[in-house]
């Protein structure tokens, strides 16, 4: 079935930092791949997200790549703000006529000033 | 955004009581999902409908079920209570291909004590 792999976290940066959390995912077909993000009390948010290989998905100075070769999809900042804080979730969608989403445990980030 | 509502926003029930979650959208989306999310499991998949009155399990459905008597509504039952449904609820729709992306409601927090 289908899975993703997200980094372990809890990730600790300072302000300004270089940001990549890391996932791969196993999945039948050619899935679409999304990061999502969830604010403290909040629900989930789309951050950004890539439907076939080599695309790049981006938003908010975030960035992920799809690598089908790697099987990977990992999310990339250049320069973090403390208003980053909180926890990404990697997805996929394998392309079933339901539309479910498959998702890793999450990364809890939280950058310091 | 697909003006997602849940209803409670937060529950305190004991053990061996039915509980029922509301959703709420605005937007006519066709599909909609829970999920609850737990520490180290991220977000799973409990039921989804497809349509009105159309509804299926997903991975973790075991002592829940769900009803869809009209499009903006999906409804999440937990017959009898146990304190492993201790989590936080989320609803989530989908639209159609043209966005590819879910939208998440704001969740319910649910203690089971």
């Amino acid at each position: 079935g289908d899975s993703v792999t997200q980094m372990e976290g809890p990730v600790t940066l300072s302000e300004e930092a270089f940001l990549t959390i890391n996932c791969t995912y196993t999945a039948t077909g050619y899935p679409s791949l999304f990061w999502y993000v969830q604010y403290p009390g909040e629900g989930l948010q789309l951050l950004l997200k890539a439907t076939k290989a080599d695309d790049k998905g981006s938003n908010k100075g975030f960035e992920a790549t799809y690598r089908k070769e790697t099987t990977s999809f990992h999310l990339e900042k250049g320069s973090v703000q403390v208003s980053d804080s909180a926890v990404y979730f990697c997805a996929l969608n394998s392309g079933g006529s339901n539309y479910k989403l498959t998702f890793g445990k999450g990364t809890l980030l939280t950058v310091n000033p | 955004d697909a003006g997602i509502t849940q209803s409670p926003r937060h529950k305190v029930t004991e053990t061996g009581t039915p509980v029922t979650l509301r959703c709420h959208q605005t937007e006519n989306h066709r599909y909609m999902y829970w999920y609850r999310q737990d520490p180290g499991h991220g977000l799973r998949l409990i039921h989804y409908s497809y349509g009105v009155k159309d509804t299926d399990k997903g991975e973790v459905s075991d002592g829940y079920s769900v009803s869809r008597s009209k499009t903006e509504d999906f409804l999440l039952t937990l017959e009898s209570a146990t304190s492993s449904q201790t989590s936080v609820y989320f609803c989530a729709t989908y639209r159609d291909r043209s966005t590819d992306t879910q939208y998440f409601g704001p969740g319910t927090r649910l203690t089971v004590l």
